[in-house]
């Protein structure tokens, strides 16, 4: 059964820094693209990141670009999002997914999600 | 940027009930359009994936039709448990995209 447990939201002042983590099991980690994707309070779903199978490559949505970085390390089953400068428009809850396939030359898509880290950013 | 449009944004039914919901992209996406279904508190589940395919598990009385720009999630037969939130995505072209989602409520 494929397992994501996100961790480490909080609450953080505006211009501060967080980094989320997402702890998966349940399939073979390194042959998968992985995704984030958040959800402001009361609002629908945002696009964040991916990242390839082997980390070599990235997206941004361009609302997080040069703010946000995705790595992974597939010896350890886990993904990590480097949130810098923060803003109160990141204040989401943010999930990891898990996409059917490795990057190909269309988009992301998700067939497997976590429950979720909540990220609020307030002074 | 590809935007989704769905209709209707809010929808009322009755247990038992056939409800549709459609989902317009603003530019041609072939068959690689996703549906899923969110309850309140919880996470997002996949239904749907290129555009008619449903997801492992999922029963048959969700289907999904559609090509190019329009696309419709029909739900048979309602239950209780299928009262939540319907979102379309597009995973065409980067950046993927969400429609704004269709609130199935119970009448």
């Amino acid at each position: 059964e494929v397992q994501l447990v996100e961790s480490g939201g909080g609450l953080v002042q505006p211009g501060g820094s967080l980094r989320l983590s997402c702890a998966a099991s349940g399939f073979t980690f390194s042959n998968y693209a992985m995704s984030w994707v958040r959800q402001a309070p009361g609002e629908g779903l945002e696009w964040v990141s991916s990242i390839s199978s082997s980390g070599d490559s990235t997206h941004y949505a361009d609302s997080v670009k040069g703010r946000f970085t995705f790595s992974r390390d597939n010896s350890k089953n886990t993904l990590y999002l480097q949130m810098n400068s923060l803003r109160a428009e990141d204040t989401a809850v943010y999930y990891c997914a898990k996409e059917p396939y490795d990057f190909w030359s269309g988009s992301s898509t998700f067939d497997h999600w976590g429950q979720g880290t909540l990220v609020t950013v307030s002074s | 940027d590809i935007q989704m449009t769905q209709s209707p944004s809010s929808l009322s039914a009755s247990v038992g009930d056939r409800v549709t919901i459609t989902c317009r992209a603003s530019q041609g996406i072939s068959n690689y359009l996703a549906w899923f279904q969110q309850k309140p508190g919880k996470a997002p589940k996949s239904l749907i994936y290129a555009a008619s395919n449903l997801q492992r598990g999922v029963p048959s009385k969700f289907s999904g039709s559609g090509s190019g720009t329009d696309f419709t999630l029909t739900i048979s037969s309602l239950q209780p448990e299928d009262f939540a939130t319907y979102y379309c995505q597009q995973y065409n072209s980067y950046p993927p995209t969400f429609g704004q989602g269709t609130k199935l409520e119970i009448k």
